[in-house]
């Protein structure tokens, strides 16, 4: 069955340190994998996009890895902001592009 | 370039009324999809549109729901009638044939009481 789990479920961390968010998927065939951002009613914005041959991807304070060989993928936030409370959701296009696996997501509060 | 643009913002309805969501793609996006997203089961793929047509409907939940998209830069999504288990925040989204591009609109936040 095609699937994305991501964990933890929420996350609460002190203003200027790091984290990491973990997806696992069983999504076949991959095309890609997508790392998205949901301010609270908003809609998801796009953070990184990794192919199979990519293990790494940076944008600014994110930087996503992926592991294909395990269909594992992080994404780790460096020195956060308050800015960056949202849900962090992991999301796998299966085969052509336009069939997209979402996981449930990670809820990040960022507190001063 | 405005992005997905969506209408309205949020609706309140009462069980029964038809509800109709809007939505404008980014000009040249040939794809556009729907999806519903609770807190119960996350983001959900409606119905998604290839150059205007219809590609997999699978995700409708019943016939109460129906989506169409006259031209390249509109579509609609009705449910009718509507039900309070259809509350919920429904997105829009499009993307181009080549490259990646998926981007989401701000999404309609659907109340049915």
């Amino acid at each position: 069955k095609n699937q994305v789990e991501q964990s933890p479920q929420s996350l609460i961390i002190l203003e200027g340190k790091n984290c990491t968010l973990q997806c696992n998927y069983t999504v076949s065939p991959f095309s890609n994998l997508r790392w998205y951002k949901q301010d609270t009613g908003r809609g998801p914005v796009s953070l990184t996009i990794m192919t199979f041959s990519e293990n790494t991807k940076s944008n600014g304070r994110y930087t996503a890895t992926l592991d294909a060989d395990t269909k594992q993928s992080s994404l780790h936030i460096t020195a956060s902001q308050l800015s960056d409370s949202a849900s962090y959701i992991c999301v796998v296009t299966r085969g052509a592009g336009n069939m997209l696996t979402f996981g449930g997501g990670t809820r990040l509060m960022v507190k001063p | 370039d405005a992005g997905v643009i969506q209408s309205p913002r949020h609706e309140v309805t009462e069980m029964g009324q038809e509800v109709t969501l809007r939505c404008k793609p980014i000009s040249g996006h040939n794809s556009l999809f729907w999806y519903r997203q609770t807190m119960m089961r996350g983001l959900e793929l409606l119905i998604y549109f290839n150059n205007n047509v219809p590609i997999d409907d699978s995700g409708m939940p019943e016939d109460r729901f129906s989506a169409k998209m006259p031209n390249a830069s509109f579509s609609t999504l009705k449910i009718q009638p509507s039900e309070p288990r259809d509350s919920a925040v429904y997105f829009c989204a499009s993307r181009p044939n080549t490259g990646d591009g998926y981007t989401f609109g701000s999404g309609t936040r659907l109340t049915v009481v």
